[in-house]
């Protein structure tokens, strides 16, 4: 199985700031014969089920605010949100999809106001 | 707009079964894959099951294989997962997702979940 590990486990940033999240993949998610990353990135609000926000690492999903952006290739990759917003209060999961025999996700990483 | 609605979640024995439902609703639901997620109380996402549009290839989790089955009926716009030999880390909401319209195995629309509970 591919691990995917995420840090840190808990973030907490000011309104307005930035706030980063790394995620670190055992094995590379890049598949060379179309040179696309198999990583993807969701949004958990407390009580909810998770939001897709970002696929091929860096592609934003509809409806997705500018402020989050992906980034990263092979086997390290990053979730930015350029300025924090009250509703971005929420846990963070990286997934990869590269392995479609046995789809993982990251231990996740909680983001709140400091 | 796309709705996906879980149910038959519950409280059951360990080494007992229960079968979950998810019915599909504002999209071709033969399409596209769905999948199986689940989340125990305070913990991370885990992908469970998933299973091809046609239903022709299914997978799981090493966790689940062998005891959970995912299937599915097109005519009805359901998804289904039989769960057997149920044990206490079993307990979860268990979400059913839906494959991004052009990214599989990238789950693009989730239901609201059904809470599974195993327990003597």
């Amino acid at each position: 199985d591919i691990v995917m590990t995420q840090s840190p486990d808990s973030l907490s940033v000011s309104l307005g700031e930035r706030a980063t999240i790394s995620c670190k993949s055992s094995q590379s998610v890049l598949y060379r014969s179309n040179n696309k990353n198999y990583l993807a990135w969701y949004q958990q609000r407390p009580g909810q089920p998770p939001k897709l926000l970002i696929y091929w690492a860096s592609t934003r999903e509809s409806g997705v605010p500018d402020r989050f952006s992906g980034s990263g290739s092979g086997t390290d990759f990053t979730l930015t949100i350029s300025s924090l917003q009250a509703e971005d209060v929420a846990v963070y999961y990286c997934q990869q999809y590269i392995n479609t025999l046995s789809i993982t996700f990251g231990q996740g990483t909680r983001l709140e106001i400091k | 707009q796309v709705q996906l609605v879980e149910s038959g979640g519950g409280v059951v024995q360990p080494g007992r079964s229960l079968r979950l439902s998810c019915v599909a609703s504002g999209f071709t639901f033969s399409s596209f894959g769905m999948h199986w997620v689940r989340q125990a109380p305070g913990k991370g996402l885990e992908w469970a099951a998933g299973i091809e549009r046609d239903g022709t290839n299914e997978n799981y989790a090493d966790s689940v294989k062998g005891r959970f089955t995912i299937s599915r009926d097109n005519s009805k716009n359901t998804l289904y997962l039989q769960m057997n030999s149920l044990r206490p880390e079993d307990t979860a909401v268990y979400y059913c997702a839906r494959d991004h319209v052009s990214v599989g195995y990238c789950f693009q629309h989730w239901g609201q979940g059904t809470l599974v509970t195993v327990s003597s």
